[in-house]
């Protein structure tokens, strides 16, 4: 059974970089087609892709933040790391990983419950 | 860039009644690229129906999805109390605004 897990700072303030891990069980980023991806959710909105990663190092982002979204993976830990830089009130928001079967099935399942990031000074 | 547009924001119904919710892209897509999320409050969203008709493990039959090119739809035949949620469509990369289904 597949299960994702974010972990991270609760607060950070404006202009500082933010950092959240993502943990999972279940699958592994070295078996063909796996990958695994950031999605956000301000309060009140929609959920916003970040980023994604997948078992061949390839990368995709969204290209509105990808100036400031960093993407990357430790697969000895079977974990998934997501940086962003120059971080702001409007950054605040839900940040989940989840899982993505490969390039071709561009859904995300399962999602990990989330951990809610404030931007404040 | 393609836009996802959900109708109606908000849709009220009574349980055991039909909901139907629709999704229409800014351009032809491709069926297989076209997902529906359910979502509580204080959850995560949860993968419905991918493909645009197929339903994800665990899902019930209620739930059913349907179109292609740029229009798309989801229905939940009779709605359970436990329906009552957020719903959101999602292309590639791109999610819709959502439809909230709410108890009239």
């Amino acid at each position: 059974q597949i299960s994702l897990k974010e972990s991270g700072p609760t607060l950070v303030k404006p202009t500082e970089t933010l950092t959240l891990t993502c943990t999972f069980s279940g699958f592994s980023l070295i078996t063909k087609g796996e990958g695994v991806g950031w999605i956000r959710q301000a309060p009140g909105k929609a959920p916003e892709f970040l980023a994604v990663i997948y078992w061949d190092d390839d990368e995709s982002y969204n290209p509105s933040l990808k100036s400031r979204v960093t993407i990357t993976k430790d697969t000895s830990k079977n974990q998934v790391f997501l940086t962003m830089t120059i971080m702001d009130p409007i950054d605040t928001a839900t940040y989940y990983c989840a899982h993505r079967l490969g390039r071709g099935y561009n859904w995300f399942d399962p999602w990990g419950p989330g951990t809610l990031v404030t931007v404040s000074s | 860039e393609i836009v996802l547009t959900q109708s109606p924001g908000t849709l009220s119904l009574s349980p055991g009644e039909r909901a139907t919710l629709s999704c229409r892209t800014s351009q032809v897509v491709a069926s297989s690229y076209l997902a529906w999320y359910q979502q509580k409050r204080g959850q995560p969203p949860r993968l419905l129906i991918y493909g645009a008709s197929s339903r994800a493990t665990g899902i019930p039959d209620r739930f059913s999805g349907s179109g292609s090119g740029t229009d798309f739809t989801l229905t939940i035949s009779r709605l359970e109390p436990e329906d009552f949620a957020v719903y959101y469509c999602q292309q590639s990369e791109t999610f819709g605004q959502g439809t909230k289904v709410e108890i009239k």
